[in-house]
């Protein structure tokens, strides 16, 4: 069965420090990747997708990820992270071509000062 | 309209009663999910509508939940006996090939 794994429930990382965020995906084919930010109070925010080509996408907020076939993952990365970063991170996939997604967990993080 | 429009956006309720929580999902999406946060819990899938096939319902916690979608359109959720652990934000979503669009949710608070 298709399944997205974020293996880390919550982490914490200091102001200007940098941020990777795992996320593993279990399907045959190589689906359609997103990452989602849910901010406190607010609904769910696209920062950014993979369907095809460069393995490296940018995204809004300064986020990018990298798609690793071999690996089977999709790790959301920011160089710096700012305070209004704290949130919480939803890995999806989509089969390719299709329409349900399918959401990990979710990974929760702080920042501290 | 130009998004996804869940109402109401909070809902308290007292144990026992039912609710129908409602989703305007975007025009022409023939995809829409019903997921549910908890607090400090992740998206749990509840239900999922794809065009006129059967709806997924391999989400619901409960025979006291249930879902439909009139038209293609318009989705509506029913908790029957609501209980305190069905206490969360209900997220509707709706999409057309990929991206899923998101609805602002609906806070129910059971007391």
């Amino acid at each position: 069965a298709q399944s997205v794994t974020q293996p880390d429930i919550h982490i914490t990382v200091s102001e200007g420090a940098s941020l990777e965020l795992r996320c593993n995906y279990s399907y045959g084919a190589t689906p359609y990747l997103f990452w989602y930010v849910q901010s406190p109070g607010q609904g769910l925010q696209l920062l950014l997708k993979y369907f095809s080509g460069d393995t490296l996408v940018q995204g809004i907020k300064g986020f990018e990820a990298e798609f690793k076939r071999s690996q089977s993952s999709f790790n959301l990365r920011k160089p710096s992270v700012h305070w209004s970063d704290a949130a919480e991170y939803f890995c999806a996939v989509v089969e390719t071509g299709g329409f349900k997604t399918i959401f990990g967990a979710g990974t929760r993080l702080f920042v501290k000062a | 309209g130009a998004g996804v429009s869940q109402s109401p956006s909070n809902k308290v309720t007292e144990k026992g009663k039912d609710v129908e929580l409602r989703c305007d999902p975007i025009s022409g999406h023939t995809a829409l999910y019903w997921y549910r946060q908890s607090l400090g819990q992740g998206l749990e899938f509840l239900i999922y509508f794809q065009g006129n096939s059967a709806p997924d319902k391999s989400g619901l916690p409960s025979d006291r939940f249930s879902a439909e979608r009139t038209g293609g359109s318009v989705s509506t959720l029913t908790i029957q006996r609501t209980q305190q652990e069905d206490s969360a934000v209900y997220l509707c979503a709706s999409s057309e090939t990929g991206r899923a669009f998101f609805g602002q949710g609906t806070r129910l608070t059971v007391v």
